[in-house]
């Protein structure tokens, strides 16, 4: 299985701020790549997929980029519904996979 | 609007079988561009993806290595709603559980709906 492997695991932010995260897998998943939003008690929401582009709804300063086994998902001004967690999921093999999440906590 | 409505028991003793259906409306089952999947949350294990069944003239279906051995995802084009069942559980299948729709007929292979997520709980 391809491994996916999210940095941080957790960050605190404070409203305004930019906020990187990277996403690497275990070997070349090429641009088949999505991040999810997930809040407490519900399912995650698709943001991001084929690793830049967005998804319908979902507002600007959410992007995405990279290819290969390096992907990074950056939000340009962090906004008060954005302290969430955070996925990403390669769709590239047969059988998918998901990163371990990072936590974005209100510093 | 694609819904998915997820239905089954909130506790399974340790060594019987899990059961889960969730009934879609707003697309098909039998669609030819869709799969439909099950995915678990626990705090152990994280996300993982479960298996998928779909329809391309015949039904496929394809299970993650991790429950190979124990699941089961069957499509019921009768009531159009797929069910999960995983055999043999412990205490570690404990999990949130989710039905998820992968619509391949747009740009990117991703999970664009969701059921409402269950709770399971494997307990004697």
């Amino acid at each position: 299985d391809i491994q996916m492997t999210q940095s941080p695991s957790s960050l605190s932010a404070s409203v305004g701020d930019r906020v990187t995260i990277t996403c690497r897998a275990s070997q070349s998943i090429s641009s088949h790549l999505n991040w999810y939003q997930q809040k407490p008690g519900k399912a995650p929401k698709v943001l991001i997929y084929a690793a830049s582009s967005l998804q319908s709804g979902v507002p600007s300063r959410f992007s995405g980029s990279g290819s290969g086994t390096d992907f990074t998902l950056t939000i340009s001004s962090l906004q008060p519904e954005d302290f969430a967690t955070y996925y990403c999921q390669q769709s590239y093999s047969t059988l998918w996979t998901f990163g371990q999440g990072t936590k974005v906590e209100i510093k | 609007q694609v819904q998915l409505q997820q239905s089954g028991p909130g506790l399974v003793k340790p060594s019987q079988t899990l059961s889960l259906t969730c009934a879609i409306s707003g697309d098909s089952v039998s669609s030819g561009s869709a799969a439909w999947n099950w995915i678990r949350q626990s705090p152990s294990r994280g996300l993982e993806w479960l298996g998928r069944t779909y329809f391309r003239s015949k039904w496929f279906n394809d299970y993650a290595g991790s429950v190979k051995s124990r699941i089961t995802i069957n499509p019921d084009t009768s009531k159009n709603q797929f069910s999960l069942q995983l055999n043999s559980v412990t205490p570690e299948d404990t999990a949130v559980y989710y039905c998820a729709r992968v619509d391949y007929s747009s740009d990117g292979y991703y999970f664009d709906y969701w059921g409402q997520g269950s709770l399971v709980t494997v307990s004697s």
